[in-house]
């Protein structure tokens, strides 16, 4: 079992749409989860992080946290076609504590 | 401005030539990593360190050797033993485990 599980998509959503990126990970004990965007040829870009269960906006995004559930999730409102990039779960703490560890990234495509 | 540098974007190298990959940063962070991707995969660790004159591998650091005299600084050696070397190499800081910020990437290219 991978540590943090992503379904690689192509996850294609129509423009003004709700995307909803889901992640999974594997140890328990995780405390801090992140999600980055990563346009085709460079770096990944930090755009939310959370660290409690529930649920946490900032403009047309919302990651949500399922710690029970070992979830995280990151939804995107108003989808536009500049939000068409791959999008990294991160999570780290735990066992862990001094790394990131990333899934492979779900790759979102927005048609207009 | 305060940031990630990598230096330079792009690298050719002739295959069994070392080549050092810069990366700097000025942000104060204690923390710095050092990524591979190939395309169309994730991130895979290479280094990291989280204070100056240590550090330890990640989950592929065959190949590849590290240096941390500088809290600003953590240059990466792609050796001539790495077998793969042509990918795009990213260097990140963090303040210790926290929310890491990536460089722009250098892409390494071994013929």
């Amino acid at each position: 079992q991978k540590e943090v599980e992503q379904n690689s998509g192509p996850l294609s959503v129509p423009e003004g749409a709700i995307a909803s990126l889901n992640c999974t990970y594997s140890d328990r004990v995780s405390q801090s989860f992140f999600w980055y965007r990563q346009y085709s040829g460079k770096s990944p870009e930090l755009i939310m992080s959370i660290y409690s269960n529930g649920d946490k906006e900032d403009g047309r995004f919302t990651a949500q946290l399922n710690k029970a559930s070992q979830y995280v999730s990151l939804l995107i409102r108003d989808s536009q076609p500049s939000d068409s990039a791959t999008y990294l779960c991160a999570v780290n703490g735990g066992s862990s504590a001094s790394k990131i560890i990333f899934g492979s990234g779900t790759r979102l495509s927005i048609r207009p | 401005d305060g940031g990630i540098t990598q230096s330079p974007k792009y690298l050719f190298r002739k295959e069994g030539q070392n080549v050092t990959l810069s990366c700097e940063q000025n942000l104060n962070h204690d923390a710095m990593y050092w990524y591979r991707q190939d395309p169309g995969q994730g991130l895979r660790l290479i280094y990291y360190s989280q204070i100056v004159n240590d550090f330890q591998k990640g989950d592929i650091a065959e190949g590849y050797s590290v240096s941390r005299e500088k809290k600003e600084s953590f240059p990466l050696t792609v050796t001539s033993a790495q077998k793969n070397p042509t990918a795009f190499y990213l260097c990140a800081s963090s303040i210790f485990s926290y929310e890491q910020y990536f460089g722009p990437g250098t892409r390494l290219t071994v013929t």
